[in-house]
């Protein structure tokens, strides 16, 4: 069962623009949500999270939005620069980490 | 400060071969989970240590998969008698305790190749 939907897998947005990432969950039950970010032959880097109580959470160019009765998150990147062109994994936390399948962003200058 | 190590880098096996694959976590870190990732998939959850512990392994495929992580540091990841359906990139990652934040470090993975 996949708990964790990330329904775009691709995305491409011009540089100094915003990029919105989306993400569907079904558990209720999950306590946090993160976003991590994926380089080639790298493995995924933490970028930020937010707790289930929340509904937003800001670092610098990037803004999580959590709407818990649409079982929606979504990731903002703003403005866009090159440098964050990767693959973009949200997950859910309630035991395990639960991930989606990934959106590939690319960044164009 | 050192992140997390993942040996080897690529692993090609036939079928039918063990294989071994190891972790080192971030030092201090209490947590250190094992994930499979399949081509054009996220992370999928394998198994869960805290301390020397293994608190969960839910997520092991089979039998043929074992992890241990004897002095709670270092972990290995056996997989006994390879598939082809086995091939993947396998992500070792760590965290400080569970109530200390949710965030967990990846190492770079192995991509394990079975023919």
């Amino acid at each position: 069962d996949q708990q964790v939907k990330q329904n775009s897998p691709s995305l491409s947005v011009q540089e100094g623009r915003i990029s919105i990432l989306n993400c569907d969950y079904t558990n209720s039950m999950f306590d946090y949500f993160l976003w991590y970010k994926k380089y080639p032959a790298e493995g995924p880097t933490f970028l930020i999270s937010i707790s289930s109580i929340k509904d937003k959470n800001e670092d610098g160019r990037f803004t999580v939005f959590l709407n818990k009765s649409a079982k929606h998150l979504s990731l903002h990147i703003v403005p866009s620069q090159p440098g964050d062109s990767a693959v973009y994994f949200c997950a859910a936390r309630l035991n395990d980490m639960r991930f989606g399948a990934g959106t590939r962003l690319t960044v164009k200058p | 400060g050192a992140g997390v190590s993942q040996s080897p880098r690529y692993k090609v096996a036939k079928r039918g071969q063990d294989v071994a694959l190891r972790c080192d976590p971030i030092s201090g870190h209490v947590s250190l989970f094992w994930y499979q990732q399949a081509l054009g998939q996220g992370p999928e959850f394998l198994t869960y240590f805290q301390n020397e512990a293994q608190l969960d392994k839910s997520g092991l495929p089979s039998d043929r998969f074992f992890a241990e992580r004897p002095e709670g540091s270092v972990s290995t990841l056996k997989i006994q008698r390879t598939q082809q359906e086995d091939s993947a990139v396998y992500l070792c990652a760590s965290s400080l305790a569970r109530g200390r934040g949710p965030e967990q470090y990846f190492g770079p993975g192995t991509r394990l190749t079975v023919t």
